[in-house]
Parts: structure tokens; sequence; C-alpha cells
């Protein structure tokens, strides 16, 4: 079974930084790009960042450039974004999605269930 | 920025009742359209991707057409299982990845 098992979300400071990991199963997790998408409380989806399967080039939303970092790990089927500089509108539940076919750009056919990351003094 | 607008925002319809969301783009994306569906709680779960193809597992009533910047997705005869938000993105060549701002389906 295709998984994806999001971890590392919680309560932080704003300015504070936080590390989320995304654990994959089931399929070939080095021939896939992977991207995170976050969900403010009771707003809509977002893009946040994408990084290509062997990790050569990543891409984020204007909204969190400079600030966070995607990146992965094919060894262990492991796909992080540090979060650095973390503001109160960063507050989402954040989710690690794969495309259904190994392309850099695709629909996400698997989601993680996510985790919530709240930025708060 | 390619920006994807969703209309309408929410809609209410009985059940067994045609249901018609629209997706428009700013500019064109050939068939490069995914509608998802979320229930409330739920992790997001994709419906259709280009423009017109059904995921596997997804029940037929659902149904997709479009290309360029006209989008629609509809479910035929509108169940109670269908609540939920709908979401499309858009996902040609390169970011943003940007998702259409929800329709929100309820039953009368």
């Amino acid at each position: 079974e295709v998984q994806l098992l999001e971890s590392g979300g919680g309560l932080v400071q704003p300015g504070g930084s936080l590390r989320l990991s995304c654990a994959a199963s089931g399929f070939s997790f080095s021939s896939y790009a992977m991207s995170w998408g976050r969900q403010a409380p009771g707003k809509g989806l977002e893009w946040v960042s994408t990084i290509r399967s062997s990790g050569d080039g990543t891409y984020y939303a204007d909204s969190v450039k400079g600030r966070f970092t995607i990146s992965r790990d094919n060894s262990k089927n492991t796909l992080y974004l540090q979060m650095n500089s973390l503001r109160a509108e960063d507050t989402a539940v954040y989710y690690c999605a794969k495309p259904a076919v190994a392309s850099v750009w695709g629909a996400f056919d698997i989601w993680g269930q996510g985790t919530m990351v709240t930025v708060s003094s | 920025d390619i920006q994807m607008t969703q209309s309408p925002s929410s809609l209410s319809a009985s059940v067994g009742d045609r249901v018609t969301i629209t997706c428009r783009a700013s500019q064109g994306i050939s068939n490069y359209l995914a509608w998802y569906q979320q229930k409330p709680g739920k992790v997001p779960n994709l419906l259709i991707y280009a423009a017109s193809t059904l995921q596997s597992g997804v029940p037929s009533r659902f149904s997709g057409s479009g290309s360029g910047t006209d989008f629609t997705l509809t479910i035929s005869s509108l169940q109670p299982e269908d609540v939920a938000t709908y979401y499309c993105q858009r996902y040609n060549s390169g970011p943003p990845l940007t998702f259409g701002g929800g329709t929100k389906v309820e039953i009368k």
C-alpha cells in the first residue's frame, strides 16, 4: 500500500523553526518528485514546495521562499521541509503529496494524513 | 502567475440533482487540470486529472470537461456522501501549482 506519513508538527513561537518529515512507503520514492502543501484552519489548499526526484531542483511558493527549504533522502525514503522564520500566517496543516505520474508536475494522487503546525506566542 | 477561479464558492442541492462546478484559469493551461474532493476533516482525494480522466476508484457520477481556460466538474446525481469541498488545481509547466478557492457542496 502506498503511504505517506508526516511528522514534526507542533507549536512554535513566531520567528522559530521546525522541521517536518514525510516517510514514504509502497512505491519507488526515488522515481517521483514530491511536494508539500498546506491548509490553514478553515481555508483552502495551498501548494508550498516541490522537489525533483533526484533532489536537483526545488521550487517554492512566494509566501515561503527564502524561509522554507525542501529536501529529501532517497536512501531513507523520506521528504523534509525545514521551516525557519515562522509567522502566524504559516499556521496550517502541512501535507506531503505524491504525483500520479513520475513527472515533476502532476496531479497528486497520494496525500499524507497531515501534520499541524501552529505558530503562536 | 496563473490564477484559478472557482465558482460558485458554495452550493446546496438535493439528492439526485445534477451539480456543476466551474474553474477558470487566467491563462491557457491545456488540459493540465485536476479536481480534488475534500470531505470534512479528511485528506484531499484526487477525483479527476488531465481535465477529464477519472481517477481509479472514483464513482462514474463524477466527470470533468474543458480545455484551455474553462473547466467543469459535474456530479450527475448528487449523493449524501458527496458532501465535501471541491478544489481544482492546475499543474502545467512549473510553479506555482495553484489551487482554486474551493466549492463547498451541501445537501438541501
